[in-house]
């Protein structure tokens, strides 16, 4: 199983400039999350998705969207990239409780 | 609400010594507790859970977890570190199994030689 896959892996986006993350779980979780990680500041939840056509803000949702036409897939929207916006971005889905995470999108603003 | 705090953003310890990661959780209902690892440049990997039956949870890789209600606290302890165990540990607590989790801001470990 490929688990939960994000795309890309690294991205260098100009101040101003939009882009869409790409996450999608093989494992028919209905619960699934975009996390950031900044150095020394833990997880942060911007939005989160407890199904198809379903989401919600988390903590830090200001300069993002998603959406969820389907189980799989819970692609993460900036419009406007700001270099506040330079971190990890991690998608997740989880059942009974326990997070799989993917390999996390590196994106530097500049 | 449900909070995590995690004391100590890092520790290190020698190899073969006593590993003891803190975790103190805030909830106001019974909570659910968890312990990831995440390894240099990787996502974060389920270590052990805590979902209200034994009060010790033992995890993968010799890592062990105990649930004490009158302090609040989720402590992780492994007997012997190895040079392997370097990496970052979180821990999270939620309100539900199929609630969002709350994370900590993490605790560096670092095993020296």
């Amino acid at each position: 199983n490929a688990g939960v896959t994000q795309t890309p892996k690294f991205r260098i986006l100009k101040i101003g400039q939009s882009m869409t993350l790409q996450c999608t779980q093989d494992m028919n979780h209905n619960y699934m999350y975009w996390y950031r990680q900044d150095p020394g500041m833990g997880l942060k939840l911007i939005y989160y998705s407890v199904g198809a056509g379903i989401t919600d803000k988390g903590e830090v949702p200001n300069g993002y969207n998603v959406s969820r036409s389907t189980t799989e897939d819970f692609p993460l929207r900036l419009e406007l990239a700001a270099p506040s916006q330079t971190s990890v971005y991690f998608c997740a889905s989880s059942y009974s409780g326990v997070a799989f995470f993917g390999q996390g999108t590196r994106l530097t603003v500049v | 609400a449900q909070s995590v705090t995690q004391l100590g953003s890092h520790v290190s310890v020698s190899e073969g010594a006593l590993v003891l990661l803190r975790c103190n959780y805030s909830s106001s209902v019974p909570p659910y507790l968890f312990w990831y690892v995440q390894y240099p440049n990787q996502g974060l990997q389920l270590l052990l859970k805590y979902t209200s039956a034994a009060t010790l949870v033992k995890g993968i890789n010799g890592f062990e977890a105990e649930f004490k209600k009158s302090e609040t606290s989720f402590h992780l302890t492994k007997p012997s570190a190895h040079m392997s165990d370097a990496a970052e540990y979180f821990c999270a607590v939620s309100a539900a199994l199929g609630g969002k989790s709350t994370f900590g801001d993490g605790t560096t470990l670092t095993v020296k030689p």
